[in-house]
């Protein structure tokens, strides 16, 4: 995890509030990623950035969106949380776009 | 678009014992494969990969995988099972589509490793 850092760790949350989780790096990778991972689903990437303000989707993409303002953050928000996005969030890193690191990860609950 | 199968969610291996956990995975033209191990409320660390070159791929503490392009395999084996292996098991291959590398994730084994 050296190099890439996830706040919060951990949020409760109710349905319906906006919620912004930060995905901070040192390493100054041009790549970053969101997923979640739920049992029996394994890793789905969410969104990711292949630069500065260069962002697509991923295959899990509705009701969360993503910002990229400089080179060590990627912000993945959540407009109107939802019970189904209870799940542990992961934000990964890359300088080639092929091996890919990640970070110790966001436990979120929607209630 | 790419699928990776993990055969097995929960395979138990006694301490000392061969450890292997399969994985195959659909592509047309040879991927970028690795193999990821997470410890409970931990992140994914990158336990060895396939990229090209030699097909046999050591990793660390001990573990090692074979590509096979004939079976689109690549299973992880240790000789030697130790408790500390316990933890889940993670298969990803890569692969260009539209204008970027993606990652796709098998759905996990969780190795549990009796005394």
């Amino acid at each position: 995890d050296a190099g890439i850092t996830q706040s919060p760790r951990h949020k409760v949350t109710e349905t319906g509030t906006p919620v912004t989780l930060r995905c901070h790096q040192t390493e100054n990778h041009r790549y970053m990623y969101w997923y979640r991972q739920d049992p029996g689903h394994g890793l789905r990437l969410i969104h990711y950035s292949y630069g500065v303000k260069d962002t697509d989707k991923g295959e899990v993409s509705d009701g969360y969106s993503v910002s990229r303002s400089k080179t060590e953050d990627f912000l993945l928000t959540l407009e109107s949380a939802t019970s189904s996005q209870t799940s542990v969030y992961f934000c990964a890193i890359s300088h080639s776009g092929v091996e890919q690191f990640f970070g110790p990860g966001t436990r979120l609950t929607v209630l | 678009a790419q699928s990776v199968t993990q055969l097995g969610s929960h395979v138990s291996v006694s301490e000392g014992a061969l450890v292997l956990l399969r994985c195959n995975y659909s592509s047309s033209v040879p991927p970028y494969l690795f193999w990821y191990v997470q410890y409970p409320n931990q992140g994914l660390q990158l336990l060895l990969k396939y990229t090209t070159g030699a097909t046999l791929v050591k990793g660390i503490n001990g573990f090692e995988a074979e590509f096979k392009k004939s079976e689109t395999s690549f299973h992880l084996t240790k000789p030697s099972a130790h408790m500390s292996d316990a933890a889940e098991y993670f298969c990803a291959v890569s692969d260009y589509g539209g204008s970027n590398y993606k990652l796709t994730f098998g759905k996990g084994t969780l190795l549990t490793v009796n005394p």
